[in-house]
């Protein structure tokens, strides 16, 4: 079984700061994690992904996470805010082992203030 | 250029009617997917297909139906909707061998039933 836990459900950050989306996961197996972004009226697009090569990633737009296996986490960040970073961010995990489902987050929604 | 289209992208439709959700993607993948989404939260799989003629259910008990005769289209069916099945819908695909769980994602269908 697996499961993901997105600490935030709304994050507020002014521009030029960082930013960090925390997420925690559990996998019976080795995961592959990814972050996936959703601007408003816009599908689901990827960020980036860990697949158990470096566990520092880095993504788009200047996005990186760290995989933390000590600590089973997987958060995001960023070191300047830009306001095009607004949108809906989701965590997600996929086993190793078996089938190929994800496990959504229940989203981190990223507020930028000018 | 390739890429993954879901029509309409939006529906408000009366109770009792029968609809369908049109996905197709341009990318040749094999793989397709439906998630729900409801506001605030996470996706939660409905169907899949690895290829022509299969498809499975996902997690999230869903009364919809699909079908998948063409590698590139993946509509989804409500024989007679409720209010209760007023949500989003969002289509994936990924390609067979593609790394972990790296899904594409189409902009989504937000359903309402009166």
């Amino acid at each position: 079984a697996q499961s993901v836990t997105q600490l935030d459900s709304h994050v507020s950050v002014s521009e030029g700061t960082p930013v960090l989306l925390r997420c925690n996961y559990s996998s019976s197996y080795s995961p592959s994690l990814f972050w996936y972004v959703q601007h408003p009226n816009k599908g689901l697009q990827l960020l980036l992904k860990y697949t158990s090569a470096a566990t520092l990633v880095k993504g788009i737009n200047g996005f990186e996470a760290e995989f933390k296996k000590s600590e089973t986490s997987f958060h995001l960040t960023k070191p300047s805010a830009h306001m095009s970073d607004a949108a809906e961010y989701f965590c997600v995990v996929r086993a190793n082992f078996g089938n190929e489902k994800l496990t959504f987050g229940t989203g981190t929604r990223l507020t930028i203030i000018p | 250029e390739a890429d993954i289209y879901q029509t309409p992208r939006y529906l408000v439709i009366g109770t009792g009617k029968k609809i369908t959700l049109e996905c197709s993607q341009t990318m040749g993948h094999d793989k397709m997917y439906w998630y729900q989404q409801d506001p605030g939260m996470e996706l939660h799989l409905i169907h899949y297909s690895y290829g022509v003629n299969s498809t499975e259910k996902g997690d999230l008990s869903s009364e919809s139906t699909v079908s998948r005769i063409r590698t590139e289209h993946f509509p989804l069916t409500l024989e007679s909707a409720r209010p209760s099945h007023t949500s989003q819908y969002l289509c994936a695909s990924s390609k067979k061998g593609q790394g972990a769980g790296e899904q594409y994602f189409g902009p989504g269908t937000r359903l309402t039933v009166t």
